[in-house]
């Protein structure tokens, strides 16, 4: 089973500024990685996939990097919508399909 | 509009057996895989359970196996998860998913709250 290890924890950022997500995988995962935001009550919303990928209706202020076992989320210029969780997901071996265990985006 | 929505979760007691539904509208629902996601209560997001298009593959995480039985109806547009030998672990949120033919769910329900308690 491939571990997906997200960092950090909490992200404390002040509106406006950048916020920089990290995820490693236990082992490759190629650019077979999707990236979820979740807000409080909501369901998770599709951001990226393959790695650097939008999906539909996704700001371009989002954005992906990364291949192997290291990846990258960043938010350009936070809005106060962007304040949620974070979750990495690699499909690259499965089952199972795995995720990370979030990182929260809160207001500094 | 794409739609998925979950129903069926409640307080069920140790040991019972739970049957979730998801309705699934505006999309071909028989030409793509679907899953079940949970999120116990304050925790992370853990993939439960996956079925083809026709029903002839399945797949789940080890914790369930055994217990969950996934299944589908294209006839009708739904989804089902038979939840069996209920555990206190078992309690979450599941969420119904679309599983994209790579491997990335999108979009999801709203979710159903299951509690496992006596």
């Amino acid at each position: 089973e491939i571990v997906m290890t997200q960092s950090p924890a909490t992200l404390s950022v002040s509106p406006g500024e950048r916020a920089t997500l990290s995820c490693r995988a236990s082992q490759t995962v190629s650019s077979n990685l999707a990236w979820y935001q979740q807000k409080p009550g909501q369901a998770p919303r599709l951001l990226i996939y393959g790695a650097s990928t939008r999906a539909t209706g996704i700001p371009a202020r989002f954005s992906g990097s990364g291949s192997g076992t290291e990846f990258t989320l960043t938010i350009n210029s936070l809005q106060s919508e962007d304040f949620a969780v974070y979750y990495c997901q690699q499909y690259n071996n499965w089952p199972p399909w795995t995720f990370g265990q979030g990182t929260k985006v809160e207001i500094k | 509009e794409v739609q998925l929505v979950e129903s069926g979760g409640t307080l069920v007691q140790p040991g019972g057996s739970l049957r979730l539904s998801c309705a699934a509208s505006g999309f071909s629902f028989s030409t793509y895989w679907m899953s079940w996601v949970r999120q116990a209560p304050g925790k992370g997001l853990e993939w439960v359970a996956n079925i083809k298009q026709d029903g002839s593959e399945k797949y789940y995480v080890d914790s369930v196996k055994g217990r969950f039985t996934i299944s589908r109806d294209n006839a009708k547009n739904s989804l089902f998860l038979q939840m069996n030998s209920l555990r206190a672990e078992d309690t979450a949120v599941y969420f119904c998913a679309r599983l994209n033919i790579f491997g990335w769910f999108d979009p999801w329900g709203h979710g159903t709250l299951v509690t496992v308690s006596s």
